[in-house]
């Protein structure tokens, strides 16, 4: 596709299951963002991807939080045990690379997730 | 990167310029300013950017002070479409990572 695409658009799960959101980024592009956005709030950044490598997982907020990339494309945010403060928008953004063009985000529509 | 500050909202006549301040007095010189903006239930997008120089594009103009402590962004027809959160954000060059700060930004109402 021409864009960010983003799977599942809408989740809901029960607390303590786990669940995975998928990103597929704009191909070719290198660098890959994961933010979360809880109700009313900014933007919080998860962590950063560099081709498969994660150099920046500053933002998780904890060891329940897990994110992975293959192939240098599609990447997998894993929440495990599930709580009801996970309850969020997740959003996921590509750039060409970590300096492209005019530090150019490109984001997809985001997995709203709601724990129960 | 440096912190930035804006107005929590706004509102503005369609059809007229919105003028959305942003204040970055702590910026340095390789530090480039950054503007994005999120419709209601979409991912942000991208606006414009520029480190001294005023930016125009299809978008808006971006106005930076010649001390660049502050900037604005113009949007010179402003549509209801428009209606969006508008973030002002700091970035170094040489940021190892590419990731954006984003803070609250400002919510732009345009009215008819």
């Amino acid at each position: 596709g021409a864009g960010v695409s983003q799977s599942p658009s809408n989740k809901v799960t029960e607390k303590g299951k786990d669940v995975e959101l998928r990103c597929d980024p704009i191909s070719g592009h290198t660098a890959l963002y994961w933010y979360r956005q809880s109700l009313g709030q900014g933007l919080e950044f998860l962590i950063y991807f560099q081709g498969n490598s994660a150099p920046d997982k500053s933002g998780l907020p904890s060891d329940r939080f897990s994110a992975e990339r293959t192939g240098g494309s599609v990447s997998t945010l894993t929440i495990q045990r599930t709580q009801q403060e996970d309850s969020a928008v997740y959003l996921c953004a590509s750039s060409l690379t970590r300096e492209s063009r005019g530090g150019e985000l490109f984001f997809g529509e985001g997995s709203r997730l709601t724990v129960l | 990167d440096a912190k930035t500050t804006q107005p929590t909202s706004m509102d503005c006549a369609e059809g007229r310029a919105a003028n959305l301040p942003c204040n970055h007095s702590t910026i340095s010189g390789n530090e480039y300013v950054y503007w994005y903006r999120q419709i209601h239930s979409q991912g942000p997008q991208y606006i414009i950017h520029g480190l001294k120089n005023n930016e125009t594009n299809e978008m808006a103009s971006l106005i930076i002070t010649e001390d660049r402590k502050s900037s604005t962004l113009i949007l010179p027809h402003a549509t209801l479409r428009d209606t969006a959160v508008y973030y002002c954000i700091v970035r170094g060059i040489s940021s190892n990572t590419g990731k954006l700060i984003f803070g609250q930004g400002t919510t732009l109402q345009v009215k008819p």
